[in-house]
């Protein structure tokens, strides 16, 4: 059974860091593109990253680029989305979602989320 | 970008309606769409992916139908389980891009 677990959010002030995790178990993580989606108070559902199966690729939503960074470790089943320069419209519950064998996928499975509140 | 225009945002039904919602691209993304299901405070459940398929375990009153710019879901007989928000995902390109959501509530 595939499970992702995220961790690593919380309140945090404006232009401040914050780096998120997900533990991914249950299938060979290494051949998988991973998303980070984020999904605001009340609203809709916003893709925010993907990297692909060796990390050697990655792309970003407009809204973040420059200010985050997708990186994962293998070794560890592991993914990473470390985001600088939080700003309030950043305040989500990201979730990240196991992609496919290539970057353009459905999101086949979910963690249950982890949330990022950004205020002073 | 893809813009995904989703409609209705919101609609009440009876048990055992058929429901439908569409899904609009602003421009053609063949087959590359996908429909979740969102259940009030739990992560999205992928339904159906290339516009089509039915996601295995999903039950067969989801379907989805659809190609190019429309696209059209549908629950045939809706049951008090289905309360949810559901999104249209089109995969044609990056960045990958939801419609806004349909809230499905019991009349």
């Amino acid at each position: 059974e595939v499970e992702l677990l995220e961790s690593g959010g919380g309140l945090i002030q404006p232009g401040e860091s914050l780096r998120l995790s997900c533990v991914a178990s249950g299938f060979t993580f290494s051949n998988y593109a991973m998303h980070w989606v984020r999904q605001a108070p009340g609203k809709g559902l916003e893709w925010v990253s993907v990297i692909t199966s060796s990390g050697s690729s990655t792309d970003y939503a407009d809204s973040v680029r420059g200010r985050f960074t997708v990186s994962r470790d293998n070794s560890q089943n592991t993914l990473y989305v470390q985001m600088n320069g939080l700003r309030a419209e950043d305040t989500a519950v990201y979730y990240c979602a196991k992609g496919g064998p290539v970057i353009l996928y459905q999101f086949e499975d979910w963690g249950h989320g982890t949330q990022v509140i950004v205020s002073s | 970008d893809i813009q995904m225009t989703q409609s209705p945002s919101s609609l009440s039904a009876s048990v055992g309606d058929r429901v439908t919602i569409t899904c609009q691209a602003s421009q053609d993304i063949s087959k590359y769409l996908n429909w979740y299901q969102q259940k009030a405070g739990k992560p999205p459940k992928l339904l159906i992916y290339d516009a089509s398929n039915l996601e295995t375990g999903v039950p067969s009153r989801f379907s989805g139908v659809g190609s190019g710019t429309d696209f059209t879901f549908t629950i045939s007989s809706l049951q008090p389980e289905d309360i949810a928000t559901y999104y249209c995902q089109q995969f044609d390109d990056l960045p990958l891009t939801f419609g806004g959501g349909t809230k499905v509530e019991i009349k």
